[in-house]
This record gives C-alpha cells, structure tokens and sequence, in this order.
C-alpha cells in the first residue's frame, strides 16, 4: 500500500497565522509521531498517539501547538499564531504498534514570514 | 533521557571506497534498539540499518554494516563500495523498547557526499 503521505508539502504563513498539518498513515498503523526538524539539525519529538489517544505531548514547544486524531487515523497538527522560530520541517511517522519500525512522510516545510 | 551524539557534521568519500559515520549515544536503558536512517535531498527518511541491543551480532544490509559497541555505547554505521546515491544526511537514532511511546531519539545528523 502508499506510504506515509503529508500535505501540504510546503506553507508560507505569516506571522500570527494559524495553520493546519495533514499526516495520513499507513492503513493499519496504530502508533503515529510528530517531529519536528530545524534546518541542519535531527528530528525531535513533539507528540505521539495511540490510535485516537494522544500518550505523550511532551515535546510540543507550546500551547499554540495543538494535535489531534479523532479516529484514529489521519492527524493533524495545528499551530495557532505562528512565530518566525516555528519556521521547520514538520515530519510524521507512524508505526505497525509501539516499538516497530517507524515510517516516514516527506514533511511539510512552514516557512513563517 | 537518551541522547545521541553525532559528532562529525561532514563527510566526504570516493565512489566506490569504504566510509564509516560514528555515533554514539547514552542511556540507562538495558533494552533499545539503534537505527540509522538516511535523508537524501527530497527528505523522505529512509531506514537504513536497525540494531537490537540484546544481540550481540551486529547487523548487516547489503552494503551496509554496523559496528555495535554496547559497553562503549558506540554504533557506527560502515558503507562499503560507496554510489552516488548514498549522498545523503544521515541520522543516528536511539529507541527505548520498555514501556509505552517509542519516541525516536535523534543525533544532528552528518552530511555525507560521495565524490564520482
């Protein structure tokens, strides 16, 4: 089946914008993480679900950071009055269950202005 | 927590020769698995190579071998007869296997060009 696939692949917000962050799965993938990755540097964790059930929201940098999962399946990721320091690439990944591989989407990169 | 430590940011090789990458990672953790993936210029990451910590043979995928150290806390990740394609970012990742979340834990990362 497709692999992980994230939309839309690129967005330029302007400051104090809201924006949304579409992550489809792979169908059947209970586990599903945020990451988020500044230029030149690794990923880090924002969030990660099981199933509809967000476990752990620790790595999201503040309350304008929201996620969601209402069935399960398709996440998405909304940041409310986006600053310059949210400019990223935001990846998603998800897993057959926690402790498997996890799978990458291409990522959408925001560009805050 | 874990972290993960990539020391070297760039990395240049002849086509065709061998190139080791190193990382190296700390932890309390007994059990875990350490991953490398690569990150070409599109960025879609891609699973390269996947080590459990409970075993002792180091794990191999074609060109792709790892040299797992675990007293040391080392994994370093050896590309033989390296192509073209293998230019790319590549990424050192830690994964903890005990209790819920298996966020992954990422090094910065190292450029590596391959040279024609």
């Amino acid at each position: 089946g497709a692999g992980v696939s994230q939309s839309p692949r690129y967005k330029v917000a302007k400051r104090g914008q809201d924006v949304a962050l579409r992550c489809d799965p792979i169908s059947g993938h209970v586990s599903l993480f945020w990451y988020q990755q500044a230029l030149g540097q690794g990923p880090e964790f924002l969030t990660y679900f099981q199933n509809e059930a967000q476990l752990d929201k620790s790595g999201l940098p503040s309350d304008r950071f929201f996620a969601e999962r209402p069935e399960g399946s398709v996440s998405t990721l909304k940041i409310q009055r986006t600053q310059q320091e949210d400019s990223a690439v935001y990846l998603c990944a998800s897993s057959l269950a926690d402790n498997y591989e996890q799978y990458f989407g291409p990522g959408t990169r925001l560009t805050v202005t | 927590a874990q972290t993960v430590t990539q020391s070297q940011p760039e990395m240049s090789v002849q086509e065709a020769e061998t190139v080791t990458l190193s990382c190296t990672y700390d932890t309390s953790e007994n059990n875990y698995y350490l991953f490398w993936y690569k990150q070409p210029p599109s960025r879609q990451m891609i699973l390269v190579i996947r080590q459990e910590a409970y075993k002792q043979q180091n794990a191999t995928e074609n060109r792709f071998s790892v040299n797992f150290q675990k007293a040391a806390k080392s994994f370093s990740l050896k590309i033989s007869d390296s192509q073209l394609g293998d230019t790319a970012m590549y990424f050192c990742a830690f994964l903890r296997t005990t209790g819920a979340n298996s966020k992954l834990t990422f090094g910065k990362g190292i450029t590596l060009s391959v040279r024609p």
